[in-house]
């Protein structure tokens, strides 16, 4: 059973930082991999999507990598802003599937 | 991407009761999935609900307590039946376009 996990599980960052958030998932056999982001009591928003034969996907200030082998991904953030402050999911699909498997997410404050 | 709505958007129903939750999308789709966040929780994937066939519903997920309709390739419905406390959560529809989920904003439920 494929599980997902999400370090850490919360951060604080303060406002210019990059930063790095780390997904790692127990089977390799993967269809693709998904960032999302909640804002408190809202639904996801679709950031980046990472096809398994990928190992990265970039929009704006976001790159997500993928190291299928190894089980992780890592969604990067430059130069943060307090905008950005929101919960981060990590969900991945596995071969021949299209149910996402999530983690429980990364909360990340960015302080002014 | 598609435009998802989502009926309603938050509600507070007794013990006992039942509410029906509203998915409208603004594009023909053929997957349409129904998730359950629990507060604090990641989301769990209740059921894949396709035109025209029956519901197809994950372990601990039941058809009595969860029915689905699908009447057409824009729209779904999750009725959350003979509520109690534990059904407290956040109910989200998503849908599959070119491999990739996309989300509804999510009804908040509350039951007294």
């Amino acid at each position: 059973k494929q599980e997902v996990t999400q370090i850490p599980a919360a951060l604080s960052v303060p406002e210019g930082e990059n930063l790095v958030l780390n997904c790692s998932f127990t089977d390799s056999a993967i269809y693709n991999l998904q960032w999302f982001r909640q804002d408190p009591g809202k639904g996801l928003t679709s950031l980046l999507l990472i096809q398994s034969s990928q190992r990265e996907q970039t929009s704006g200030r976001l790159n997500a990598s993928l190291d299928k082998s190894s089980g992780r991904s890592t969604l990067y953030i430059a130069a943060s802003q307090p905008g950005d402050s929101a919960t981060y999911l990590c969900a991945v699909v596995g071969a021949g599937s299209y149910q996402l498997t999530f983690g429980k997410g990364t909360k990340l404050s960015v302080i002014p | 991407s598609a435009v998802i709505s989502q009926k309603p958007s938050r509600d507070i129903c007794q013990r006992g009761t039942s509410l029906t939750i509203q998915c409208q999308v603004d594009s023909q789709v053929t997957m349409m999935f129904w998730y359950r966040q629990q507060p604090g929780q990641s989301l769990t994937l209740i059921a894949t609900a396709n035109q025209g066939s029956e519901a197809t519903y994950e372990s601990g997920f039941v058809i009595d307590k969860f029915p689905i309709s699908r009447p057409n390739l824009t729209f779904s419905t999750l009725t959350v039946s003979n509520l109690s406390p534990e059904d407290s959560s956040i109910y989200l529809c998503s849908l599959l376009i070119g491999g990739e989920q996309f989300f509804g904003p999510g009804t908040r439920l509350t039951v007294l």
